[in-house]
């Protein structure tokens, strides 16, 4: 079963920035936090992953929580090529639990 | 610069058939990873192969699902006397070592089995 929570879906405006927020109040101290998103009828892609300090890379930013109960995936400039299901996924290995994700939608 | 090839894209296959998917990962990976996504759920760990060797089968079914990866050519997830149960997406993802703490999983485009 999926341990982490995540919103069903969210909306955002193309070019602005979105925040996607996840929960993971079971995590335990040798996990990371890894997002995907998976585009339809496409496998997923990883966009980031972390441990406890925040990180950054060319497709998105991760937050997380100084007790690391939460975190934020962060899309600077949204644009329609990002609208996918985003998973958070907690996990120490490859055995990578997917849950059901959030659905962002972009508006042009 | 190829990505993880699944093929087929679609398989269709009637009850009893056998189904083989097939997975050859990214130029210079050794680690190869099968996941399913039934209807409406998430993707979920079935089976970890390195060549010739099985180094997790904790999330395959016990009985008709098998899965090898030779020392040549690509990976097989095999699935015998196929039921309706077992149409999903399947996916396969691969590492260039053993996916800890640090590494992504670079994942394939899928097959979609649907049993007839």
């Amino acid at each position: 079963d999926a341990k982490t929570t995540q919103p069903n879906s969210m909306e955002s405006n193309e070019e602005e920035p979105v925040h996607l927020p996840c929960n993971h109040s079971t995590i335990s101290g040798t996990d990371y936090i890894h997002w995907y998103r998976q585009l339809p009828s496409q496998g997923p892609e990883y966009v980031i992953h972390g441990l406890t300090s925040n990180v950054n890379n060319r497709m998105a930013s991760l937050a997380i929580a100084e007790d690391r109960k939460s975190s934020t995936l962060i899309l600077h400039r949204a644009t329609l090529r990002d609208a996918a299901v985003y998973y958070c996924i907690q996990g120490s290995n490859y055995k990578l639990t997917f849950g059901k994700g959030t659905l962002l939608t972009v508006n042009p | 610069n190829a990505g993880v090839m699944q093929n087929p894209r679609h398989l269709v296959r009637r009850r009893g058939q056998e189904a083989r998917l097939r997975c050859s990962p990214m130029k210079g990976h050794s680690h190869v990873y099968w996941y399913r996504q039934l209807p409406e759920e998430g993707l979920k760990f079935m089976v970890y192969l390195q060549k010739e060797n099985i180094i997790d089968e904790s999330g395959m079914p016990k009985e008709r699902f098998s899965a090898e990866f030779p020392k040549e050519g690509p990976s097989i997830l095999r699935i015998q006397q196929v039921v309706r149960g077992d149409s999903a997406a399947y996916f396969c993802a691969s590492s260039p070592g053993w996916t800890a703490t640090n590494e992504k999983l670079f994942f394939g485009s899928g097959t979609q089995l649907s049993v007839l």
